[in-house]
């Protein structure tokens, strides 16, 4: 139990449909991450969220929308997804948005297969 | 370019060491951290550097040299469930985590 739970853990979706990814963090962290894993990549950033507000987004396409509706919740928005899009996808949180040594917490990722 | 190197995948046998190589260049230096993921698992904190030389946690150590670009996760009496991936990042200047692509580590009998 890392205190980052996400959902739905599997998501096989076509192209054509929408759907979100959820992460719900219980550790009292200001700031929240998405990250795509891939095998044998290593983990690329998509967005981070700090006090609610978004500070980054690394050329993320559009196809990817992210909500974070208060410190505790993170959503990813998925519409009309590729099949390169297929990855893990990860949630993340932090005590701040990266100064000193706090460490980043992650979820158990959902695993996305994109038909 | 940002870059952190690692292998691909080490094997090791159960009760020996095994120690993991991560080497970055980065645009600036914040710290060193190293996860441990079991497969179908979240990433976990193992330990973090942020000035040079070893900190030692239990079993696990891990090794830092800032003007070497270089660092180690040293892993003794190693267990069958030490079996995972592990991942090397390093903080940049501006405070982002830049991740190696992990290391592959399988414990034989």
């Amino acid at each position: 139990e890392t205190g980052v739970t996400q959902t739905p853990r599997h998501l096989v979706m076509g192209m054509t449909n929408k759907k979100s990814l959820k992460c719900e963090q219980h550790l009292g962290h200001n700031a929240m991450y998405w990250y795509k894993q891939s095998a044998k990549k290593p983990l690329e950033l998509m967005f981070v969220y700090n006090f609610k507000e978004q500070t980054e987004n690394n050329s993320v396409p559009s196809r990817f929308s992210p909500e974070c509706p208060n410190s505790s919740h993170l959503f990813l928005h998925l519409h009309t997804l590729q099949p390169e899009d297929s990855a893990l996808y990860l949630c993340a949180s932090s005590q701040d948005r990266g100064t000193g040594h706090q460490p980043q917490h992650f979820g158990d990722g959902t695993r996305l297969s994109i038909l | 370019g940002q870059n952190i190197d690692q292998p691909t995948e080490m094997t090791a046998t159960e009760g020996a060491i095994v120690q993991i190589n991560c080497t970055y260049q980065t645009s600036g230096f914040n710290g060193l951290f190293w996860y441990q993921q079991h497969a179908g698992e979240a990433p976990t904190f193992l330990s973090y550097n942020v000035l040079d030389g070893l900190e030692e946690k239990g079993r696990f150590s891990s090794f830092l040299s800032r003007s070497k670009g270089y660092s180690y996760l040293l892993l003794k009496e190693l267990q069958m469930k030490d079996s995972a991936s592990y991942l090397c990042a390093v903080r940049d200047s501006n405070y982002q985590l830049i991740w190696g692509a992990g290391t592959k580590l399988i414990i034989k009998p």
